[in-house]
């Protein structure tokens, strides 16, 4: 079936790397996706990787792939206080646009 | 980027009346639209996927005559909560794509509350 997990909660220090995981089951996904949710807000995409890709950065943002494990990693460098948010991590198992979500990751960042 | 405007972003309303979400894609066509419900501290559960101008396709557990969706134009996909009850408070969020293609564009959520 399908199934995203991700863990619950994180915390850093400002200034700190975040790393943020998630694992899937569906290894059919061409996309999976990371996305970002403010406290009372809707999701903010913040970056995406293709399958076939192993690793993808974007400024501060890194994103592994290890397909044969099916792990996803989000590493946010130089973590800031406003990088505080719920990080979501979604495959598309079968296309057409419908993504599965993992649980979400609280992250912390403390000054 | 595209934008997706959802309103109400909070509604509250009595126990057994029906409330109306809307979701509008600003300055693109949206040939499919879905819509996400969230629980607290939960991830987005997907409702449904909408279809401009065909039925909206229904996951399984939800009931499509108390959430009637309705997508009548490309810029315009509504959610009806029927004869709201308190176990329906929840965030919904939609979100539309162009194609099926890779990016979704969410809107920022309702809040319903039903007391």
């Amino acid at each position: 079936g399908e199934d995203v997990e991700q863990s619950l909660f994180l915390s850093v220090r400002e200034g700190d790397s975040s790393v943020i995981n998630c694992t899937y089951t569906d290894s059919s996904s061409t996309y999976l996706y990371w996305y970002k949710q403010e406290p009372g807000a809707g999701l903010q995409l913040l970056t995406y990787i293709f399958s076939n890709m192993d690793m993808k950065q974007d400024q501060r943002l890194t994103v592994l792939l290890n397909k044969k494990d099916k792990h996803l990693s989000l590493r946010i460098a130089d973590t800031q206080t406003g990088d505080s948010a719920i990080y979501f991590c979604a495959e598309t198992p079968n296309q057409g646009g419908k993504l599965i979500f993992g649980q979400g990751t609280e992250l912390s960042v403390k000054p | 980027g595209a934008v997706v405007s959802q309103h109400p972003s909070r509604v509250i309303c009595k126990s057994g009346t029906s409330v109306k979400i809307e979701c509008r894609s600003l300055d693109f066509q949206a040939t499919t639209m879905f819509w996400y419900r969230q629980f607290p501290k939960k991830s987005l559960m997907l409702m449904a996927t909408s279809n401009e101008g065909s039925k909206a396709t229904y996951e399984q557990g939800v009931e499509k005559d108390k959430f009637l969706i309705n997508h009548a134009s490309l810029t315009l996909s509504t959610l009806t909560v029927t004869s709201a009850h308190p176990e329906d408070s929840s965030f919904y969020i939609c979100s539309a794509t162009v194609t099926t293609n890779e990016k979704l564009f969410f809107g920022s959520g309702t809040q319903l509350s039903v007391l």
